[in-house]
């Protein structure tokens, strides 16, 4: 079935570090991707999503980059700061199965120092 | 704009008590809905998933059910409750051009 890797278990990080989370998918067909962004004691929050190769999605200065060719969706921002302190879930889901939901990533845990 | 309220908030409950949370969603017609169940430290788990009311699939079995009797609500349920049960519950729906959006969860311990 499908599936979603996030490398990164954990990442610690200073405030102004440039952030970089590793996913990478493996789907039958042609997936959305997605982030997540889950605060704790909250639901997780929807961040962006892309839907074809190349197509760059973005918010509150994170983004990544839909390529197909390496399956992949990584998650950058350029500045981090100790409020995007979260754990941050990759995940994708069928375009042609609307009903179903989303399947996700173990989630990567973020913490940033002052 | 779409709300999506959960109930209770948290619950602390015996093993093998029976279980019933719920979900509502506002300013949207016909939602898919969705149950996902998320351990502490977790992924995100799709337990169910609705397209319309009285139906309900199944996608991971954990002693559980689900049930839609009205188009906003989504009930989630189990008549004796496990220790693995316990966890974050959380009640979603889909909008086609977006994403998945959640409800802020119900905290189950189970004791």
């Amino acid at each position: 079935g499908d599936s979603v890797t996030q490398t990164e278990g954990q990442v610690a990080l200073s405030e102004e570090d440039f952030l970089t989370i590793h996913c990478n998918y493996s789907a039958s067909g042609y997936p959305a991707l997605f982030w997540y962004v889950q605060y704790p004691g909250e639901g997780p929050q929807f961040l962006f999503r892309a839907s074809r190769d190349k197509e760059k999605g973005s918010s509150r200065g994170f983004e990544a980059t839909y390529d197909k060719g390496t399956t992949s969706f990584h998650l950058r921002k350029a500045s981090v700061q100790e409020s995007d302190s979260a754990v941050y879930y990759c995940a994708l889901g069928d375009p042609g199965n609307y009903a179903q939901g989303l399947t996700f990533g173990l989630g990567t845990r973020v913490s940033v120092f002052p | 704009a779409q709300t999506i309220h959960q109930w209770p908030v948290a619950e602390i409950k015996a093993v093998g008590s029976p279980l019933s949370l719920g979900c509502t969603i506002k300013g949207k017609s016909s939602p898919n809905l969705y149950w996902y169940w998320q351990a502490t430290g977790g992924t995100l788990q799709q337990l169910f998933y609705s397209i319309t009311v009285g139906q309900v699939e199944s996608v991971v079995q954990l002693n559980l059910s689900a049930s839609r009797p009205k188009d906003d609500q989504f009930i989630l349920s189990t008549e004796k409750l496990l220790l693995s049960h316990s966890g974050f519950y959380l009640c979603a729906w889909r909008d086609r051009g977006h994403g998945v959006f959640f409800g802020k969860g119900t905290r189950l311990t189970v004791v």
